[in-house]
C-alpha cells in the first residue's frame, strides 16, 4: 500500500536549519510528484512547493522561495524539505503529499494530492 | 495570482442536515479545483478533484459542483465523522502551483 512516512519532530533554535524527510513506499517513486504543505498552529494549509522526483525539477510558492529547498534521493525513495534561518514563524506541522499526474498530448501535468505523510512538527524556539 | 476565498468560515449544523460550502476564485480556474477534509491531528484527505469527481473511497453523500470561479462542496446528510475543516485547492498546469483556500470549519450545532 502507498505510504509516505515522515521523520520525527524537531526542536531548533532560531537561526538554525532543519531537514525533514519523507520516505515513500508502495509505488514507483519517480512516477508521481511530491509536494510540501505547511500548517502553523491553529491555521490553515499553505502549499510550499512541488518537485518532480524523476527530473528533480522544483517550483516554490513565492513566500517560500529562498530559505526552503526540496530535494530527493531516488535510490532510497525519499524526498526532503530543508529550511534554513528558522524563525518562530516557521513553527508548524510540515506535510509531504504525493501529487498525481495527468498526461495528455505528450505533456504531463501535476495534479491532486492523493496520499499524505503523517506530518512533522518543527518548533523554532529559544 | 489566483486567490481562493471560502465561505462561511464556520458552519454550525446538526447530524443529518445538509452542508453547503462555497469556494470562490478571483479569476477563472476552469475545473481545476479540489476539496480536502481535515480532522484534528490528522493529515488532510482528498475528497473531490476536478471540481466534481469523488476520490477513491469517498462516500456518495459528498458532491462537488461548479466551474470557472464559483464552486460548491455539498454534504447531503452530515454524519458524525463529517465534522471537520474543509479546504478547497486550485492547480495550474505550468508552473505547478497549488494554493489552498482558508478553510471552512463544519462544527456540531
Amino acid at each position: 500500500q502507498v505510504q509516505l512516512v515522515q521523520s520525527g519532530a524537531e526542536v531548533k533554535k532560531p537561526g538554525a536549519s532543519v531537514k525533514v524527510s519523507c520516505k515513500a513506499s508502495g509505488y514507483t517513486f519517480t512516477n508521481y510528484d511530491i509536494n510540501w504543505v505547511r500548517q502553523a498552529p491553529g491555521q490553515g494549509l499553505e502549499w510550499m512547493g512541488w518537485m518532480n522526483p524523476n527530473s528533480g525539477n522544483t517550483n516554490y510558492a513565492q513566500k517560500f522561495q529562498g530559505r526552503f529547498t526540496i530535494t530527493r534521493n531516488t535510490s532510497i525513495t525519499t524526498a526532503y524539505m530543508e529550511m534554513s534561518s528558522l524563525g518562530s514563524e516557521d513553527t508548524a506541522v510540515y506535510y509531504c503529499a504525493r501529487g498525481q499526474r495527468f498526461c495528455t498530448g505528450g505533456n504531463c501535468y501535476s495534479t491532486w494530492f492523493d496520499y499524505w505523510g503523517q506530518g512533522t512538527l518543527v518548533t523554532a524556539s529559544s | 495570482e489566483i486567490v481562493l476565498t471560502q465561505s462561511p468560515a464556520t458552519l454550525s449544523l446538526s447530524p443529518g442536515e445538509r452542508a453547503t460550502l462555497s469556494c470562490r476564485a478571483n479569476e477563472s480556474v476552469g475545473s481545476y479545483l479540489a476539496w480536502y477534509q481535515q480532522k484534528p491531528g490528522q493529515a488532510p484527505r482528498l475528497l473531490i478533484y476536478d471540481a466534481v469527481t469523488r476520490a477513491t473511497g469517498i462516500p456518495a453523500r459528498f458532491s462537488g459542483s461548479g466551474s470557472g470561479t464559483d464552486f460548491t462542496l455539498s454534504i447531503s446528510s452530515l454524519e458524525p465523522e463529517d465534522f471537520a475543516v474543509y479546504y478547497c485547492q486550485q492547480r495550474s498546469n505550468w508552473p505547478p502551483v497549488f494554493p489552498f483556500g482558508p478553510g471552512t470549519k463544519v462544527d456540531i450545532k
